[in-house]
């Protein structure tokens, strides 16, 4: 099975920082990546699909980019709402992993 | 208003079986792939398995941990999909979601999700 890492693990930072996770699949994944922010006690929520395109109603704050081994997942000015866990999800092939989640904390 | 809406969860005994609804609304239920997704207490996301739609002959996907011991259904006329688990373990205590997939360039996204359910196993 193909596996995601994430890195890193734990960020601290401040509001309108700039801020960039990354996810690395251990075999080629084209560009079938999402990403998930989740918020303690509540379900996760679709940020971006197909490693680059934006949700509908997700701030242009955040965006990705990648393909094939190596995905980031860009915020360019955090905000108070943005601390939250991210993970990054490969959609390329069963089964659906989840990388282990980047957890972005205020600083 | 898109909604999906867990039921079901409660504590079981290990060994035991426990059957898991997600009712969607303010959508064509019966066009979208639906998904189950779990997360034990203060961990990591985990895909749990997938039914696909009637075009797609109402088949399932499973993860290697919960296959031959949980199955995925749904009934479109009432706009539901289920997880019947069964031989339970401790390891899956969690919240359990559903989530609807949106198909963009033939691969699936889970767009919506309900808030979900919490499955405890313990004796």
């Amino acid at each position: 099975d193909i596996q995601l890492t994430q890195s890193p693990s734990f960020l601290s930072a401040s509001v309108g920082d700039r801020v960039t996770i990354t996810c690395r699949a251990s075999q080629g994944i084209s560009s079938y990546l999402g990403w998930y922010q989740q918020k303690p006690g509540k379900a996760p929520k679709l940020l971006i699909y197909t490693a680059s395109t934006l949700q509908s109603g997700v701030p242009s704050r955040f965006s990705g980019s990648g393909s094939g081994t190596d995905f980031t997942l860009t915020i360019s000015s955090l905000q108070p709402e943005d601390f939250a866990t991210y993970y990054c999800q490969k959609l390329s092939s069963y089964p659906l992993t989840f990388g282990p989640g980047t957890k972005v904390d205020i600083k | 208003e898109v909604q999906l809406v867990e039921s079901g969860g409660g504590l079981v005994q290990p060994g035991g079986s426990l059957r898991l609804s997600c009712a969607a609304s303010g959508f064509t239920f019966s066009d979208h792939f639906a998904d189950w997704v779990r997360q034990a207490p203060g961990k990591g996301l985990e895909w749990v398995g997938r039914s696909r739609n009637k075009a797609n002959s109402y088949t399932t996907e499973y993860a290697a941990s919960v296959k031959g011991r949980f199955t995925i259904s749904r009934d479109d006329s009432n706009n539901s999909v289920y997880l019947q688990m069964n031989s339970l373990k401790s390891e899956d205590t969690a919240v359990y979601y559903c989530a609807r997939d949106v198909r963009i360039n033939g691969y699936s996204y889970m767009d919506v999700w309900g808030k979900g359910t919490t499955v405890s196993v313990t004796s």
